[in-house]
This record gives structure tokens, C-alpha cells and sequence, in this order.
């Protein structure tokens, strides 16, 4: 069974660092793209970018690029979210799915990490 | 703002058809499949539609997709309780390289 299962709820202060996971298990991992995805508190979807675990080929959204770095690591079939430093703006919901191209639909997805980020 | 327009908002009563409209541009609909996502309340979204028309395994036939130049639309026949949901149409954007959402399409189910 394919299964993405996402890092627990965080609840941070602006300018902390944070880094949250997706694990993937049930298919070839390094074989697929893995997306993150925001949702703000009662908002829409925005697609953050994109990463394949093969090679690490990472690609952003404009509106994300230098704000958040998303990474890989593929001995533990596990892809990352990464903030060096928080913003109350940041609370969302983040949602990572995986597609088996950078232009293929989200087939499977996880089920979400709330991030809050309050003082 | 999203790049792709959907309605904030749609509703049917039980066995009624809806359609929920997605409206884009040439370097995004214009030139690329279309799909759909349902995300239930307090769930992760999942797709419904993909590549325009194509319905996942476990997806009934109630649901349908087409699209036309740069618009898209969602069609649901046989309206049931379970349908009340929130409804994203997502596509590759050639400009952005990389995706786009519509802001969401919140279905009420009367």
C-alpha cells in the first residue's frame, strides 16, 4: 500500500527553525516526485515546489523560492521542509504528495502537518 | 489571488447536477491537462480527476471532466450528502514552470 505519513504538529516562535518530514513507503520513492503543498487556515492549495529523491532535482514556486528549502534523503525514502527562520505567516497546514512526473497529478498524499507560529 | 478562477462557492440539493468552472489561461489550461482534487472537511485533499476526464479507480461515474480552451469544468450528476466537500482544479503553468491552483470551489449539498 502506498502511504505518505507526514511529521507530527509543530508549534513554533517567529524566527525559529523548523524542518518537518514525509515518509514514503509501499512504492519506489527514489522512482517519483514528491510535491509539498500549503494550505493557510481556511485558504486554498499553493504549490510550493517539487523534489525527486533520485538526484535531489529541486524545483520552486516563485512564491516560496529563498523562504523554505525542501530536501530528500533517500536511504529513509523520507523528503523534508525546511524554514531556517519562522514567520507568524507560515501557519498552515503543509501537505506533501507524490506524482511520477514533475507534470503528473498528485496521486497519493499525506496527511498534513499543522505548523503554528505564534509568540 | 490564484492564477486559476474557480466560484467560491456551489451548491444542489440531493440528485441535482452541478458544474464547477475553472478558468485559466494559454500557458496553463490552454496548454496542459486539467485535474481535480475533493478535499473533505479536516482531510487531506485527494484527486478525483485526472488529466482532464480520467476518473482514479474508486471514483464513480457521477463525476465528470472536460475542458475547453482555456476553461475547465468539474460536472457532478446524482448529487449526494457525501459530495459536500471543497473542489481545486490544478494544472502545469508554462510561464510559472511549476503548478497552479484555483482557489477553491466549496460545494453545499442542501
Amino acid at each position: 500500500e502506498v502511504q505518505l505519513v507526514q511529521s507530527g504538529a509543530e508549534m513554533k516562535k517567529p524566527g525559529e527553525s523548523l524542518k518537518i518530514s514525509c515518509k514514503g513507503s509501499g512504492f519506489g520513492f527514489t522512482g517519483h516526485w514528491i510535491t509539498w503543498v500549503r494550505q493557510m487556515p481556511g485558504k486554498g492549495l499553493e504549490w510550493m515546489g517539487i523534489i525527486y529523491p533520485g538526484d535531489s532535482d529541486t524545483r520552486y514556486s516563485p512564491s516560496f523560492q529563498g523562504q523554505v528549502t525542501i530536501s530528500a534523503d533517500k536511504s529513509t525514502n523520507t523528503a523534508y521542509l525546511l524554514w531556517s527562520s519562522l514567520k507568524p505567516t507560515d501557519t498552515a497546514i503543509y501537505y506533501c504528495a507524490r506524482s511520477s512526473s514533475p507534470y503528473g497529478f498528485l496521486d497519493h498524499w499525506g496527511q498534513g502537518t499543522l505548523v503554528t507560529v505564534s509568540s | 489571488q490564484s492564477v486559476l478562477t474557480q466560484p467560491p462557492s456551489a451548491s444542489g440539493t440531493p440528485g441535482q447536477r452541478v458544474t464547477i468552472s475553472c478558468s485559466g489561461s494559454g500557458s496553463n489550461i490552454g496548454s496542459n491537462t486539467v485535474h481535480w482534487y475533493q478535499q473533505l472537511p479536516r482531510t487531506a485533499p485527494k484527486v478525483l480527476m485526472y488529466s482532464t476526464n480520467q476518473r482514479p479507480s474508486g471514483v464513480p461515474d457521477r463525476f465528470s471532466g472536460s475542458k475547453s480552451g482555456t476553461s475547465a469544468s468539474l460536472a457532478i450528476s446524482g448529487l449526494q450528502s457525501e459530495d459536500e466537500a471543497a473542489y481545486y482544479c490544478a494544472t502545469w503553468d508554462d510561464s510559472v514552470n511549476g503548478w497552479v491552483f484555483g482557489g477553491g470551489t466549496k460545494l453545499s449539498v442542501l
